[in-house]
């Protein structure tokens, strides 16, 4: 079964706007965490934003924030003010903390951000 | 402070093929991954190292494919026979484990090696 799941293939934002890429998650460990990466066409992951699922309070750092909802198991990316160097393959991943799992990471969205 | 770095960048061979691929990690970090990327998929781990001792190696295709990590620090991931499959992205990260209790630990990733077997 799929751990993470990512619906958007694609999303195409402008310059300047907010945009948010969607995030589902299935686990039943109640300790893990959620991550967000950026892969631009250079190939590197670039780590951007976690969020422990203890955490009372959505993480934020700078332009992006997550929109963490225990509930409904989903842990949306938000990028405010979108920059066109934002467009970018955007993976989310969870580590399940009992018993020390991986990283085990969505198929991904590419964003798009036009002038 | 420098990051993961791996080499080479690009690799194409035939297939039946040999390959190895280097990773050295951040300094001073004691667990080392190796990932395999397809295209237009998640990286999915294949192992993973603490200092010298592979604890997760569930996801690697032992027939085909082994791994090491000598000394605890730089790591070596080799195909031999490679085939067409084998074509994708491999990446390396590294972080810092500090202690037993299992905690958020950021991972860095190298820029991967682009593999295309012929």
């Amino acid at each position: 079964a799929q751990k993470i799941t990512q619906t958007q293939p694609g999303m195409f934002v402008q310059e300047k706007e907010a945009v948010t890429l969607d995030c589902t998650y299935d686990t039943s460990d109640p300790s893990y965490g959620l991550f967000w990466y950026k892969q631009p066409s250079s190939g590197e992951m670039i780590f951007l934003i976690y969020q422990g699922s203890y955490d009372q309070q959505n993480a934020t750092e700078g332009r992006y924030s997550l929109n963490f909802q225990k509930a409904r198991k989903s842990a949306n990316l938000v990028i405010s003010a979108s920059q066109l160097g934002d467009s970018a393959m955007y993976f989310c991943a969870m580590r399940e903390f009992t018993g020390y799992s991986t990283l085990t990471f969505g198929k991904g969205t590419m964003l798009l951000v036009s002038p | 402070e420098a990051g993961v770095v791996q080499s080479p960048r690009y690799k194409i061979i035939e297939k039946k093929q040999p390959v190895a691929f280097w990773c050295n990690p951040i300094s001073g970090h004691n667990t080392l991954y190796w990932y395999l990327q397809n295209l237009g998929q998640g990286p999915e781990l294949l192992i993973r190292y603490e200092n010298e001792e592979a604890v997760d190696d569930s996801q690697l295709p032992k027939d085909r494919f082994s791994a090491e990590r000598l000394k605890g620090v730089d790591s070596t991931l080799k195909i031999q026979p490679a085939e067409l499959g084998d074509s994708a992205v491999y990446l390396c990260a590294s972080s810092l484990r500090v202690g037993r209790v299992p905690d958020y630990n950021e991972q860095f990733f190298g820029p991967g090696t682009r593999l295309t077997v012929l």
